[in-house]
């Protein structure tokens, strides 16, 4: 399968530890984005790379979060002294960028984090 | 601002009934809009997606969705559910500029009734 992997599926943690959570996208894709999608709702944007370049970030995204990626392939997303608050779905996607016909994200299965 | 409105959270429908989600946009150039399925432990799956050109357009498993400018409205349409189609149905926005931020609706979640 090709498609865009997560890792880890779940992540139970207690709050203040911190955790962090990998993406892989699809190989060819040089855009890379992460979501959180709490209970009920739809996911929320929280920032996007264009190969190693994080180019824009939500307000959601507080100063315990960051992102990287460092050669343009995968992607981490590290949360500092998490809180309950954090527990959420985190979604990766990654798409081909580059024209509004490859503009279509593809989405991976997700880490659920719950903070204990 | 761009949102999106889906304002149903909850539908059940027959299996082998015909299916329609509403969807509201809020944007002031021409958007990209898309639906996504997410079913229970999967990821978000695309629909469809439109861009530009004809406003009715098809997707995956049976779907189609219409897009109506003067209604600012995405709707997803399929006219005979299976009792697989149950699962969270998002709609969503992105920029006609730029794709690198989407913005979904809260989602309404189908139940097939046998």
């Amino acid at each position: 399968d090709t498609g865009v992997s997560q890792d880890p599926r779940h992540k139970i943690t207690k709050r203040g530890q911190n955790v962090t959570f990998r993406c892989d996208p699809i190989s060819e894709h040089n855009r890379l984005y992460w979501y959180r999608q709490t209970l009920g709702q739809g996911p929320e944007f929280l920032t996007y790379f264009q190969n190693e370049a994080q180019l824009e970030k939500s307000r959601l995204l507080s100063d315990r979060f960051s992102a990287e990626r460092p050669k343009g392939s995968f992607s981490t997303l590290e949360i500092q002294r998490t809180e309950q608050g954090d527990s959420a779905m985190y979604l990766c996607a990654s798409s081909l960028g580059g024209g509004f016909s490859q503009e279509t994200q593809y989405f991976g299965p997700g880490t659920r984090l719950l903070v204990l | 601002a761009q949102s999106v409105t889906q304002p149903d959270i909850h539908i059940t429908v027959s299996e082998g009934a015909s299916l329609e989600l509403r969807c509201n946009y809020s944007y002031g150039a021409t958007p990209y809009l898309f639906w996504y399925v997410q079913s229970p432990g999967q990821g978000l799956q695309l629909l469809l997606k439109y861009f530009s050109g004809d406003t009715l357009v098809q997707g995956i498993k049976g779907f189609e969705a219409e897009f109506k400018r003067s209604q600012s409205s995405f709707n997803l349409r399929k006219p005979s559910v299976h009792w697989s189609d149950a699962a969270e149905y998002f709609c969503a926005v992105g920029a006609y500029s730029s794709a690198s931020k989407i913005i979904f609706g809260s989602g309404t979640r189908l139940s097939i009734r046998p």
